[in-house]
């Protein structure tokens, strides 16, 4: 099974700009969760997505947003960047069926995201 | 809202020491789950908790759920340098959302 995909690996952006970052999950999957993670704060939710669905959302500003396809696969985009945006964006997928899990998630290498 | 909380956020050993991550829940957990990053890595998925005093072993690892479901821990027994990297504790749980906690870092010295 191919694991969870995530495009592009790299990205540099300006300040003020926008940013579209894509993540396919495992195939099956259907829950698609995205992280962004800094060095001082950790992972820190962003949102989940289930067939289609947002179902939980992080504690984040409306410049970021996300969205998911039939077939699963997800983006999230990020407005008028700003340079504390910087950060590695991690999602992840899992066969996640109700609000408690007790399925494992199943991480892709990330995007790192330099906003200068 | 749910929070987790994880100490220490860094923890310096030398190699051969034993080391141990605590989480700590505001609120009861369904379950519990610990994952592992290494430096350049993503997190993987180590082992899932769910019943109340709850204890796993994989080789050197000792993972525990507290009999309140409210705290766990994960200790590693004579450590390695493949053990380096950053352990998180995860719940998915609840309306609040997919939470982690900030993660213990763990530095080995040869």
């Amino acid at each position: 099974k191919a694991g969870v995909t995530q495009t592009p690996r790299y990205l540099i952006k300006t300040r003020g700009q926008q940013v579209t970052l894509s993540c396919s999950p495992i195939s099956g999957h259907r829950s698609v969760s995205w992280y962004q993670q800094t060095p001082g704060q950790g992972l820190q939710f962003l949102f989940e997505y289930f067939s289609e669905t947002q179902r939980n959302k992080g504690n984040f500003p409306g410049r970021f947003s996300g969205r998911q396809f039939s077939n699963s696969r997800s983006e999230m985009n990020v407005s008028t960047l700003e340079l504390g945006d910087s950060a590695l964006y991690l999602c992840a997928s899992s066969a996640r069926q109700g609000r408690i899990t007790n399925e494992k998630l199943f991480f892709g290498s990330g995007t790192q995201l330099s906003v200068l | 809202g749910q929070q987790v909380m994880q100490i220490p956020q860094y923890q310096h050993v030398q190699e051969g020491e034993d080391f141990t991550t605590y989480c700590n829940s505001s609120t009861t957990l369904s379950n519990i789950q610990w994952y592992k990053q290494r430096p350049g890595g993503h997190p993987v998925f180590l082992i899932q908790l769910v019943k109340s005093g709850e204890v796993k072993k994989q080789k050197r690892l000792t993972f525990q759920f507290g009999e309140a479901k409210k705290n766990s821990s994960l200790h590693i027994t004579a450590t390695q340098t493949t053990d380096v990297g950053t352990y998180f504790c995860y719940s998915g749980g609840g309306a609040d959302g997919l939470t982690f906690g900030k993660g213990t870092h763990l530095i080995i010295q040869p």
